[in-house]
């Protein structure tokens, strides 16, 4: 039982144009909520992140939105650049019985020069 | 500062074989993970701990044993290796939050790519 999805495997974009990830969980203790960017042969790195008590967080191109009710988060990153390209992950992390971070699938973005 | 430090980078083990992949972090962080990353699975906990001498269960802990004796490292040992298990596997160590939640970013290895034939 999943209970962080990315329900989109790819998503390719063109250079200086939006790019929205989306991330769905279902398990309504989640209030942490972190996005990962991921390059090939490496380890993923932190990207952004967002509280259960606010409903958008911005950092520079990046902005994650979270939608409690209807249990999704997105995340926006304005302009793309090529550099953008890699996995990213969505995770989320709460009082849900134990310290334990659960990832998705992940989404690669392909930004197109 | 070195951060997350995995060894090795690459092995290929034999069925039935066993290993530990190491984990060492300087960051003086409480919690600590593993993750294994499979294609289309995205990345599972395997165990974690939230301090020397503390260690629990995460989503697929079945065939791994860990311990956690200092703060620096968390060992991952491969008991009897599997085809199944061949994957990529990340250490992961993090503080915890306000709290004590984990609620702050998690600072990642460069991962262990581990082929089991």
């Amino acid at each position: 039982d999943q209970q962080v999805k990315q329900n989109s495997p790819s998503l390719s974009v063109q250079e200086g144009r939006i790019s929205i990830l989306n991330c769905d969980y279902t398990n309504s203790m989640f209030d942490y909520f972190l996005w990962y960017k991921k390059y090939p042969a490496e380890g993923p790195t932190f990207l952004i992140s967002i509280s259960s008590i606010k409903d958008k967080n911005e950092d520079g191109r990046f902005t994650v939105f979270l939608n409690k009710s209807a249990k999704h988060l997105s995340l926006h990153i304005v302009p793309s650049q090529p550099g953008d390209s890699a996995v990213y992950f969505c995770a989320a992390s709460g009082d849900t019985g134990g310290f334990k971070t659960i990832f998705g699938a992940g989404t690669r973005l392909f930004v197109k020069a | 500062n070195a951060g997350v430090t995995q060894t090795p980078k690459f092995q290929v083990l034999k069925t039935g074989q066993s290993m530990t992949l190491q984990c060492a972090q300087d960051m003086n962080h409480e919690y600590m993970s593993w993750y294994r990353q499979d294609p289309g699975m995205g990345l599972r906990l395997i165990h974690y701990s939230v301090g020397a001498g503390i260690t629990d269960q995460g989503e697929v802990p079945n065939g791994y044993n860990v311990s956690r004796s200092t703060t620096e490292d968390f060992p991952l040992r491969l008991l009897s290796a599997a085809p199944s298990q061949t994957s990529v596997y990340f250490c992961a160590s993090s503080y915890l939050g306000r709290g004590q939640r984990v609620n702050t970013e998690a600072f990642f290895g460069q991962g262990t790519r581990l082929t089991v034939v």
